[in-house]
């Protein structure tokens, strides 16, 4: 069955710092991957998805199939940056998602 | 668009009840699945309905159950409710393709 790990529950980072959310996920063949933002008092939103290849708000992610990873990346984070990130992956109609990491962002 | 609407947004039941969830997908998505995410946890796969039917489950009982109506409309039903089952049930729409999923902004179930 597919899995999805993000290792970091909480992640802290100061204003204009770089900042990376881990995520691996296992599964032997090619999911797609999916990184989605929850914002406080707000619903679960897409962020960005790997095959678009797109950047989101300064938010990058990147395909590592040798490391079975899909970590998001931003290289100067915000205060607004601040939220609960959910890591996913999709294999077969079936939609799986990471534990989250909660992201701050201090001034 | 009002995205994916579910109700009630809050709910207190009492254990060995039976409860039923709502969900109304965004317009133009066909595709619904159901999600129950406990406190401090990521949503957990309950199960998908496409077409009226159930395409795919996780690793829920039975006493978890669905339907999906020809609007594309969706209710998760919940049977013989333990404590355990307290927590906020996430509807998600889509279409069958590459896109991710729209949420809606759940439903907060409480078993007393």
């Amino acid at each position: 069955a597919q899995r999805v790990t993000q290792p970091e529950k909480l992640l802290s980072v100061f204003k204009g710092a770089p900042v990376e959310l881990k995520c691996n996920y296992s599964y032997s063949g090619s999911p797609e991957l999916f990184w989605y933002v929850q914002y406080s008092r707000q619903r679960l939103q897409l962020l960005l998805r790997h095959i678009s290849r797109e950047s989101i708000k300064g938010f990058t992610a990147d395909l590592n199939k040798g490391e079975t990873s899909f970590h998001l990346k931003k290289p100067f984070a915000q205060e607004e940056d601040s939220a609960m990130y959910y890591c996913a992956s999709r294999w077969n109609n079936d939609m799986r998602f990471g534990a989250g990491t909660r992201l701050t962002v201090k001034p | 668009d009002a995205g994916v609407t579910q109700s009630p947004t809050h709910l207190i039941k009492t254990r060995g009840q039976q409860v039923t969830l709502r969900c109304s997908p965004k317009s133009g998505h066909d595709t619904v699945s159901w999600y129950q995410q406990a406190l401090g946890q990521g949503p957990q796969f309950i199960f998908q309905y496409y077409e009226e039917e159930e395409r795919q489950r996780g690793n829920f009982p039975d006493r978890f159950s669905g339907h999906q109506f020809p609007n594309y409309s969706s209710e998760l039903n919940v049977n013989a409710l333990l404590l355990g089952d307290s927590a906020l049930y996430l509807c998600a729409s889509s279409l069958p393709s590459i896109y991710g999923y729209t949420f809606g902004s759940g439903t907060r179930l409480t078993v007393v």
